[in-house]
């Protein structure tokens, strides 16, 4: 079946560290990838996507390229800052003719101290 | 407002009671979806729905009943509430590639 996985957390880092937080899935077919982000007491937002092999999304400092030949899509910043303490959230979409449903991994809490 | 709400924030209820959770979307979003978040879970689909008067179960619909009258609207019941049904809840909208989400509802069932 279909599923993502991420790396379990909580992730502590101190600012301006180099962030990585792993995401591998399985899906038939060829998915769109996501990273959503969730700031405390909010839904998510929607931080980066990629729809095809080699894409690579960014935003806000952030960037995941889409392997296929890895079926991963890691996050990565080149150096947090505290109000990047959040959480994170890996998705892939099914092929075109699915209806649009997002299967998510469980979320990787990312704490940055000063 | 333009966007997506979601009423109440918080509830508690006791269990076996029947409760409902709003969703509006101004955007007339073909697609809505009711999630629950729990810690270790990350976030499964209840329901979803592809348009008015069409809703199809996701992955942990047990329990719970949607309805979709008007494109905007899609509210979530809990027909008689269980603790196991204590969660954070989110409900989303989209038209393409991405999911637009209201801000919660954090449910405690006593």
């Amino acid at each position: 079946g279909n599923s993502v996985t991420q790396m379990e957390g909580p992730v502590t880092l101190s600012e301006e560290a180099f962030l990585t937080i792993n995401c591998t899935y399985t899906a038939t077919g060829y998915p769109s990838l996501f990273w959503y982000v969730q700031y405390p007491g909010e839904g998510l937002q929607l931080l980066l996507k990629a729809t095809k092999a080699d894409d690579k999304g960014s935003n806000k400092g952030f960037e995941a390229t889409y392997r296929k030949e890895t079926t991963s899509f890691h996050l990565e910043k080149g150096s947090v800052q505290v109000s990047d303490s959040a959480v994170y959230f890996c998705a892939l979409r099914r092929p075109p003719g699915n209806t649009g449903k997002l299967i998510f991994g469980q979320g990787t809490t990312l704490q940055v101290k000063p | 407002d333009a966007g997506i709400t979601q009423s109440p924030r918080y509830k508690i209820t006791e269990t076996g009671r029947q409760v409902t959770l709003m969703c509006h979307q101004t955007w007339s979003h073909s697609y809505m979806f009711w999630y629950r978040q729990d810690l270790g879970h990350g976030l499964r689909l209840i329901y979803y729905s592809a348009a008015a008067d069409i809703t199809d179960k996701g992955e942990v619909p047990d329990g719970y009943v949607v309805s979709r009258s008007k494109t905007e609207n899609f509210p979530l019941t809990l027909e008689s509430a269980t603790r196991s049904q204590t969660s954070v809840y989110f409900c989303a909208s989209s038209e393409s590639q991405e999911q637009y989400f209201g801000p919660g509802t954090r449910l405690t069932v006593t």
